[in-house]
């Protein structure tokens, strides 16, 4: 698979490949985080989510991985497919706060 | 399913100009807000509201008012249009409450263009 180091802005994928998109927050505060995808000319979309109690969190195709020692986020996509040419971005709120505090986004390119 | 729903799509407008940008969801979701999104960065909140009759300011609220009626419609309006409000404004909404807390729905954007 190919990865990331702490939030470059583009990442590309060969398609079948193991995607690792990274994601540094900034409060230690937080307790819920949240990954969204946006397609070109489109709202983002929710991926997955994952709570401060947890470290990992898996969906379809999808895990979140949370380090709170070092604030850290990370989603992995399996076996990654052109449809998953996208902008990904990680958010995070604070306890008993529901306003989100977004990344700067990575996008991801698929090559066939 | 309609889900949340942002009219227009597109506008542009001259420097000084006012209008507004109409947000309305059909989930009787109690969160609204409103985001604006630049080039190379991420979403950044604007205005919100937990409820009819209650609002509140983002991280960006200059040159933004909002209001909040009914529980399906979230209105922004931008009272004199400058060129740095030049940006794609996304609504989202949610429901409040800790088992579905913070998933938000988004919007499909109002691209703007201030001349």
């Amino acid at each position: 698979g190919e990865s990331v180091g702490l939030h470059l802005p583009t990442l590309s994928v060969q398609e079948g490949d193991n995607s690792i998109i990274n994601c540094a927050y900034s409060n230690s505060a937080s307790d819920y985080f949240i990954w969204y995808k946006q397609e070109s000319g489109k709202g983002p979309q929710f991926i997955i989510d994952i709570r401060s109690n947890m470290d990992k969190r898996q969906g379809q195709r999808v895990t979140v991985l949370l380090n709170k020692t070092v604030k850290h986020l990370s989603l992995q996509i399996a076996a990654t497919q052109p449809g998953d040419s996208a902008v990904y971005f990680c958010a995070e709120s604070l306890t008993n706060d529901y306003k989100l505090s977004f990344g700067a986004g990575t996008t991801v390119t698929v090559r066939a | 399913n309609a889900g949340v729903t942002q009219t227009p799509k597109f506008q542009v407008l001259k420097t000084g100009q006012s209008m507004t940008l109409q947000c309305a969801q059909d989930m009787n979701h109690e969160y609204m807000s409103w985001y604006r999104q630049d080039p190379g960065m991420g979403l950044r909140l604007i205005h919100y509201s937990v409820g009819a009759g209650i609002t509140d300011q983002g991280e960006v609220p200059n040159g933004y008012n909002v209001s909040r009626s009914t529980t399906e419609d979230f209105p922004l309006r931008l009272l004199s249009a400058a060129p740095s409000q030049t940006s794609v404004y996304f609504c989202a909404s949610s429901y409040l409450g800790f088992t579905a807390k913070n998933i938000q729905y988004f919007g499909a954007g109002t691209r703007l263009s201030v001349l």
